[in-house]
């Protein structure tokens, strides 16, 4: 098993483009989440999802879209770029809420120039 | 509302030593769960432990314990003889159980450990 798995790893975007973050799990796992994380700062939630269909804002989700079309696949989208969205991303997924451990991604690290 | 604090941002010790880490939590819900990862270098997260709000035994493995206070809404961590691997970002977290909620895990914001030899 993969776990979970975020391409790319590394990217660099210029102010005002545009790009997706990736995101496939393959435990079946319902419950899927993207977190940013800032130095110093932890990790905050910027989406979340309980299941095909169904996305939900977490704490900082302005300039920031997914979908879940698929129980498999969590995409982020970032729409124009914008310096404050250099951070690093983190996606995670677990089998069912609150108890259940969160599998994470390796991560990925995102300059906005 | 849900949130952790980690007041200590930074902590250094000399190899050996043993050392704490604080974790401070709110939460309005009667069941929650709290957890505490680690983020070593390479980046990666790591589970290190889980515990429900109804459990209160402390918790002990190898060189590493958890002290969970309701009473003070506490979830702290010990490592005893520290070992300069232990350098990382311990991160503490608190997830609520209620299904409409998601599940969502709320961070503190970490508290990066330095281990010289």
């Amino acid at each position: 098993n993969a776990g979970v798995t975020q391409t790319p790893k590394f990217r660099i975007l210029k102010i005002g483009q545009s790009m997706t973050l990736q995101c496939t799990q393959d435990m079946n796992h319902n419950y899927m989440y993207w977190y940013r994380q800032d130095p110093g700062m932890g990790l905050k939630l910027i989406y979340y999802s309980v299941g095909a269909g169904i996305t939900d804002k977490g704490e900082v989700p302005n300039g920031y879209n997914v979908s879940r079309s698929t129980t498999e696949d969590f995409p982020l989208r970032l729409e124009l770029a914008a310096p404050s969205q250099t951070s690093v991303y983190f996606c995670a997924s677990s089998f069912r809420p609150g108890a259940n451990v969160l599998t994470f991604g390796a991560g990925s690290r995102l300059t906005v120039l | 509302a849900q949130k952790v604090t980690q007041a200590q941002t930074e902590i250094s010790v000399v190899e050996k030593e043993d050392v704490t880490l604080d974790c401070v939590y709110e939460t309005r819900d009667t069941t929650y769960y709290l957890f505490w990862y680690k983020q070593p270098p390479s980046g990666e997260l790591v589970f290190l432990i889980r515990r429900n709000s109804f459990d209160e035994q402390n918790e002990i493995s190898g060189r590493y314990s958890w002290n969970f206070q309701k009473s003070t809404s506490s979830f702290n961590f010990t490592i005893t003889a520290s070992q300069v691997v232990d350098s990382a970002v311990y991160f503490c977290a608190l997830s609520e159980s209620l299904y409409n909620q998601g599940g969502k895990l709320i961070f503190g914001q970490g508290t990066e450990l330095s281990v010289k030899p």
